[in-house]
């Protein structure tokens, strides 16, 4: 299996500062025969299913903010949220799709101060 | 819009059996895969299991695999998780979600919850 390793496991950022949150894949997750990272970004907060951010690695879903933003290419991935908002506190996994077993990260937690 | 909802879980014994539904609406049920992803207690994601539009392909993830069954039926807009020999480990909250087909979840259920226990 793919493992996915995110860092960090927690981090606390000031109401409209920049979050960076990482994430790396045991093998690389660029299909070369269309050039598409198989990567999703999820955002989780408590007592809510996990909603769907970023996919294709850099793709944003329909009606998520702009100031989400993914990065990266082949096993080293970035979820940037620029202009922390206070309803961005809560736990970011990143999902690789590019083989027929996916696997998330361990998950980030994000904090505000 | 769209909504997923599961039902069926419930407390069971270890090596015990339990089937979760997921019934989907407000959407065409059989033009998508479809995913089971659990969160245990205190733990992050773990991807299951998905299931091509017409039944098949069907994979797994490792720590279910043989033991686990997914299944649906596009008549009734619903999708299966048959579980047996069932562990401890695998008391969690237990979602479906949807996949356009490439493997990204774009719509979750609300989670039913399996505890597994004596």
């Amino acid at each position: 299996d793919i493992v996915m390793t995110q860092s960090p496991d927690s981090l606390t950022v000031s109401l409209g500062e920049r979050a960076a949150i990482n994430c790396k894949s045991s093998q690389s997750v660029l299909y070369s025969s269309d050039n598409k990272n198989y990567l999703a970004w999820y955002q989780r907060k408590p007592g809510q299913p996990p909603k769907l951010l970023i996919y294709w690695a850099s793709t944003r879903e329909s009606g998520v903010p702009d100031r989400f933003s993914g990065s990266g290419s082949g096993t080293d991935f970035t979820l940037t949220i620029s202009s922390l908002q206070a309803e961005d506190a809560a736990v970011y996994y990143c999902q690789q799709y590019y083989n027929t077993r996916h696997t998330f990260g361990q998950g980030t937690k994000l904090e505000i101060k | 819009q769209v909504q997923l909802l599961e039902s069926g879980g419930h407390l069971v014994r270890p090596g015990g059996s339990l089937r979760l539904s997921c019934a989907a609406s407000g959407f065409t049920f059989s033009d998508y895969f479809m995913a089971w992803v659990r969160q245990a207690p205190g733990k992050g994601l773990e991807w299951l299991s998905y299931i091509g539009d017409t039944g098949t392909p069907t994979y797994y993830g490792d720590s279910v695999r043989g033991r686990f069954t997914v299944s649906r039926d596009n008549a009734k807009n619903s999708l299966y998780l048959q579980m047996d020999s069932l562990r401890a480990e695998d008391t969690a909250i237990y979602y479906c979600a949807r996949t356009p087909g490439n493997g990204w979840l774009d719509y979750w259920g609300q989670g039913t919850l399996v505890t597994v226990s004596s």
